[in-house]
């Protein structure tokens, strides 16, 4: 069964204070790994799509990369206008995995002035 | 090109009852999937559809099922709700040429 963890649970930084954010995963065979990021009463609004170790996507402040067993989520110069719920999920090869998302409970990320 | 769009946004219903919730998605997108989201289980798939079939489904009571329309339309239905069914019901779609799904706002279900 295809498992994805999230830490830090909570992150509380400066404006200007760059950090990471981790996703930790296991699949039989990995079909994608996916960031989006959720604010408060809304849908999930997607990121990033990486497909294999070594790959890296940009943009803006956001910068997500990949290896084997796990996903980091760079964030650059933060503003408080950052400040969400990022969510990480896999979706892998075969079976019980196919058109489905598994999701991490995510990391609240919250950005001071 | 419009998003995403499920309704009702809100709903309040009574232990017992039954409800029916409704997505419609991107246009051109095909596949549909539904995610149950708590605070205590986080994201969790119900079921894809495709093309009208049936291509996975969650683990889930069978009182949660769903159906999708020709037009690619979808809905769920939550029979016999129980409190615990309380939740926020998140509708996405997918096109067929890449993997990652878009999600709709959301249906925030209350059972009292």
């Amino acid at each position: 069964e295809d498992q994805v963890t999230q830490s830090p649970e909570a992150l509380r930084l400066q404006e200007g204070e760059s950090s990471s954010l981790n996703c930790s995963y296991t699949v039989s065979g990995l079909r994608g790994l996916f960031w989006y990021r959720q604010d408060p009463g809304k849908g999930p609004e997607f990121l990033f799509t990486l497909y294999s170790a070594g790959e890296e996507k940009e943009k803006e402040r956001l910068k997500a990369t990949l290896t084997k067993k796990e996903s980091f989520l760079h964030i650059t110069a933060p503003k408080p206008e950052d400040s969400a719920t990022y969510l990480c999920a896999v979706q892998g090869v075969g079976g019980g995995s196919n058109y489905k998302l598994t999701f991490g409970k995510g990391t609240l990320l919250t950005v001071n002035p | 090109k419009a998003g995403v769009t499920q309704t009702p946004r809100y709903l309040i219903k009574t232990r017992g009852q039954q409800v029916t919730l409704s997505c419609s998605p991107i246009s051109g997108h095909r596949s549909v999937s539904w995610y149950q989201q708590t605070p205590g289980q986080g994201l969790q798939f119900l079921f894809e559809y495709f093309s009208e079939t049936q291509r996975n489904k969650g683990n889930f009571p069978g009182r949660f099922s769903g159906r999708q329309f020709s037009n690619s339309r979808s809905e769920m239905n939550v029979s016999t709700l129980e409190l615990g069914d309380s939740a926020l019901y998140l509708c996405a779609s997918k096109g067929q040429a890449a993997y990652e799904q878009y999600f709709g706002p959301g249906t925030r279900l209350t059972v009292t």
